[in-house]
């Protein structure tokens, strides 16, 4: 069973696009992530929130505790920010880690 | 801008064999992590540590993983006797309390 899902799992975009990917999840949480693996292998974390939204530059977090779900978007999208982009879960309360699969996005110039 | 450093960035081994994974965190940071990931599959929790002791530990981290800090800046992950299966790239992270984790590039481990 996946206690983290996300969709779509693969993405193409047009340069300029909005772009937005899905998390919901199962179990209680005291944190969720977002983070980038870029096509290297490398992980960056994007956002680390518990409540409401964040903003960071082009990308912005928001999660909705109670329907146990939270969206990534990407405004003006870039062919840079063609990636991974990975949903993670904090889960109390022995702050078990969950992940999802990743949603693979490319964005064409 | 601080970053958190692993080495190798390769390793190869036989089966049975011990190998031992090294990290470098963030200076000021007290929260560390491992994690691996199977190539093609997603990135699994192994283990959290904080204050010199586990904090957390996945099903995965058997008796055949330990994790240590020596001194004050490395962070190692031992494997014990290797098996096929363990070839992964393994990522170390640290974080400050509340705040996102920095992630290191990784280790790719091939078991042999």
């Amino acid at each position: 069973k996946n206690e983290v899902e996300q969709s779509p799992q693969n993405l193409t975009a047009q340069e300029g696009e909005f772009i937005t990917i899905n998390c919901s999840y199962s179990v209680g949480i005291s944190a969720l992530h977002w983070l980038q693996q870029h096509p290297g292998g490398g992980i960056v974390s994007l956002f680390m929130l518990s409540s409401g939204k964040k903003k960071h530059g082009r990308l912005i977090a928001t999660i909705n505790i109670q329907e146990k779900h939270s969206s990534l978007h990407i405004t003006a999208s870039h062919p840079r920010d063609s990636a991974v982009y990975i949903c993670a879960v904090i889960s109390p309360p022995g702050n078990q880690f969950y992940f999802g699969t990743g949603t693979s996005l490319t964005v064409i110039p | 801008e601080p970053e958190v450093t692993q080495t190798p960035s390769h390793q190869v081994t036989q089966m049975g064999q011990e190998v031992i994974l090294r990290c470098v965190p963030i200076s000021n940071h007290l929260y560390f992590y491992w994690y691996r990931q199977i190539l093609g599959q997603k990135v699994e929790f192994l283990v959290s540590f904080y204050n010199n002791e586990i904090s957390e530990k996945s099903e995965i981290f058997d008796d055949q993983f330990s994790v240590e800090r020596p001194d004050g800046s490395n962070f190692t992950l031992k494997i014990r006797s290797t098996k096929l299966e363990d070839s992964a790239m393994y990522f170390c992270a640290s974080s400050v309390q509340g705040m996102g984790q920095f992630f290191g590039p990784g280790t790719r481990l091939t078991v042999l």
